[in-house]
């Protein structure tokens, strides 16, 4: 099983639309979740961090943490072209060192 | 904000040559990180560093070994470069268990 699984194809969205990405994980014992934007070409940015169970809010985006379940999910509300990218999820597991899990990402597309 | 630098966004290089890249962080951090990201293949882990003169293996060392001899700087060697290490190569920082900071990354072209 793979550490980190972001299953779901490219993702197509209208501008203004929610979207929503999901994210699972195998090491129960993980502490701390992140979502990642890739721009095409460019290097990854930190969007949002969760470390508790529940939501986080930051301006249009919201990260939900389901450690029972051991999913994190990703919302985009009123999605914008800007939103067009690759994100990540990255886990880093209890064992890890600090080595960070990552996904190998989900494609979103805003369509204007 | 957090910076990490790398010295070159773009390189090509030959065949056998050895190959230097070089990553810099200016917010004192303990951890920093190698990657090389290729298509449908995601972020995979070279090597990582926890402390000057630290060094672990990643998953996929072979070809590579790493230097850090200061805090703030930690370099990547290609011993010989090779075709199948053409890729686009990132740099990462860490304070504790928090986030990961990105430098821009360097596409290296092997010819």
């Amino acid at each position: 099983q793979k550490e980190v699984e972001q299953n779901s194809g490219p993702l197509s969205v209208p501008e203004g639309a929610i979207a929503s990405l999901n994210c699972t994980y195998s090491d129960r014992g993980s502490q701390s979740f992140f979502w990642y934007r890739q721009y095409s070409g460019k290097s990854p940015e930190l969007i949002m961090f969760i470390y508790s169970n529940g939501d986080k809010e930051d301006g249009r985006f919201t990260a939900q943490l389901n450690k029972a379940s051991q999913y994190v999910s990703l919302l985009i509300r009123d999605s914008q072209p800007s939103d067009s990218a690759t994100y990540l999820c990255a886990v880093n597991p209890f064992y890890g060192n600090n080595r960070l899990a990552f996904g190998k990402g989900n494609q979103v597309v805003v369509i204007p | 904000d957090v910076k990490v630098t790398q010295s070159s966004r773009y390189l090509v290089k030959r065949t056998g040559e050895k190959v230097f890249l070089e990553c810099v962080q200016d917010m004192d951090h303990e951890n920093m990180f190698w990657y090389r990201q290729d298509p449908g293949l995601g972020l995979r882990l070279i090597y990582f560093s926890y402390d000057v003169k630290m060094k672990e293996k990643g998953d996929i060392p072979e070809g590579y070994s790493v230097s850090r001899e200061k805090k703030e700087r930690f370099s990547l060697i290609l011993e010989s470069a090779s075709t199948n290490q053409t890729s686009m190569y990132l740099c990462a920082s860490m304070v504790g268990s928090y986030e990961q900071y990105f430098g821009p990354g360097t596409r290296l072209t092997v010819t």
